[in-house]
């Protein structure tokens, strides 16, 4: 399988947790997105990285939220310190550098903060 | 920055028939626009997109227009079938990628 991968694909845990979720992109891809999805709405934009340097941050991600890519293939994001608010799906896309922006999502990772 | 809204959030046809869901954007820089379906408990997948130096771009029953000057681009699906039943997102990108809320397509057999 050569698509976006995601690990896990559901998270439950209680509030005030950490909680660590993986991402792989499509091999040959450079960037790396990190997007939130909550019911009835559309991808919301969070952050992104160009290889290993993460280039834009939105204003949706608080200080709670870190991302990294620390060889510019796979990423890790952590939420310290859940809210229930934080309950969402979380998708991760990839894409070429160079490439007219064609981005493509894996699975998700759905999280629930009880 | 940039502002997507996408009509109609429900949509439901019969089996054949035609769909078109269209969407508007605010950001005269925004220069790629991207479909997405999205199925439950999947991520979304890109359908088909379009640039902005282009006005139409058709790929078998699935076509999507672009008006730059009224900042409008819609998707449109000829001789739907039940399989197309899923959740439909438009995007617009200007300094960031930005989605509409998503139309949900039902196609009746």
């Amino acid at each position: 399988d050569t698509g976006v991968s995601q690990n896990p694909r559901h998270k439950i845990t209680k509030r005030g947790q950490n909680v660590t979720f993986r991402c792989d992109p499509i091999s040959e891809h450079n960037r790396l997105y990190w997007y939130r999805q909550t019911l009835g709405q559309g991808p919301e934009f969070l952050t992104y990285f160009q290889n290993e340097a993460q280039l834009e941050k939105s204003r949706l991600l608080s200080d709670r939220f870190s991302a990294e890519r620390p060889k510019g293939s796979f990423s890790t994001l952590e939420i310290q310190r859940t809210e229930q608010g934080d309950s969402a799906m979380y998708l991760c896309a990839s894409s070429l550098l160079g490439g007219l922006h064609e981005q493509y999502f894996g699975p998700g990772t759905r999280l629930t903060v009880t | 920055g940039e502002n997507v809204e996408q009509h109609p959030s429900t949509l439901s046809v019969q089996e054949g028939d035609s769909a078109v869901i269209k969407c508007t954007y605010s950001d005269s820089a925004s220069n790629y626009f991207p479909w997405y379906k999205q199925e439950l408990g999947k991520g979304p997948q890109l359908i088909i997109d379009i640039r902005s130096n282009v006005g139409e771009k058709k790929d078998q029953r699935i076509a999507v227009t672009l008006n730059k000057t009224a900042k409008h681009f819609s998707l449109h699906i000829t001789e739907t079938q039940p399989e197309d039943s899923a959740v439909y997102f438009c995007a617009a990108r200007g300094i960031d990628m930005r989605f509409g809320a998503g139309t949900r397509l039902t196609v009746k057999p």
